[in-house]
């Protein structure tokens, strides 16, 4: 098991432009969970997926935020425009029940000069 | 609603014990704790259900009160190893929410 797979690692934009953060869930996890973190805020839920269904989107910070889950097995969370604010740590995790707890990807560094 | 943790940060030597503490204001069906290490993601410790069940992991273990909507997490005879920031997990029906975070610095 490969684990939950985050791309890239690091992205370094300028103010303005488009980015894509990408998440791949392990096999059989039905969930994916999106959070952003940053010193300031901690650990924030953005958004989550249930059976590839957006359930609960409150946490998005506005409508340069969007986020999708094509296919049972990958989701996309995209910034357009970016600014500089949306610099942080973003990380995707997935889980089968959640009684078994939510598993991380290795996180997104993303900056935004 | 956020989960406070208390203390937001502790230093020990090996072999100290410690405890942290998360508190909820709305009811909860569930608390995930979770350890982070420096550019690392968060690794699953363990979960405590509605019961006040104590569950343990190694030297680590948790106690859940859903009544007072508290949680606590017990790092006993700690190792270097335990080092790292912890985060309780609370779900109240929808997704985990975090809280900020109680960093554990434990030298030799």
């Amino acid at each position: 098991d490969a684990g939950v797979i985050q791309s890239p690692r690091h992205e370094v934009t300028e103010m303005g432009q488009e980015v894509t953060l990408r998440c791949k869930l392990i096999s059989g996890h039905n969930s994916l969970f999106w959070y952003r973190q940053t010193m300031m805020r901690g650990l924030e839920l953005l958004i989550y997926f249930n059976n590839n269904v957006p359930i609960d989107d409150s946490g998005m910070p506005e409508d340069r935020f969007s986020a999708k889950m094509p296919n049972a097995s990958f989701s996309t969370l995209k910034i357009q425009p970016s600014e500089p604010r949306d610099s942080a740590v973003y990380f995707c995790a997935s889980t089968r029940t959640g009684r078994d707890g939510y598993t991380f990807g290795s996180g997104t560094r993303l900056t935004v000069v | 609603q956020q989960p406070v943790q208390s203390p937001q940060a502790v230093i020990l030597r090996e072999g100290e014990d410690a405890v942290i503490n998360c508190s909820s204001s709305k009811a909860l069906y569930s608390v995930h704790w979770y350890r982070q290490k420096h550019g690392e993601a968060p690794v699953f410790l363990m979960i405590l259900l509605k019961g006040g069940e104590q569950k343990g992991h190694e030297k680590i273990s948790a106690s859940f009160n859903e009544k007072k909507q508290q949680s606590s997490l017990y790092l006993t005879a700690s190792q270097l190893s335990y080092s790292g920031t912890y985060f309780c997990g609370t779900e109240a029906g929808t997704a985990l929410i975090f809280g900020k975070g109680t960093t554990l610095s434990v030298s030799s």
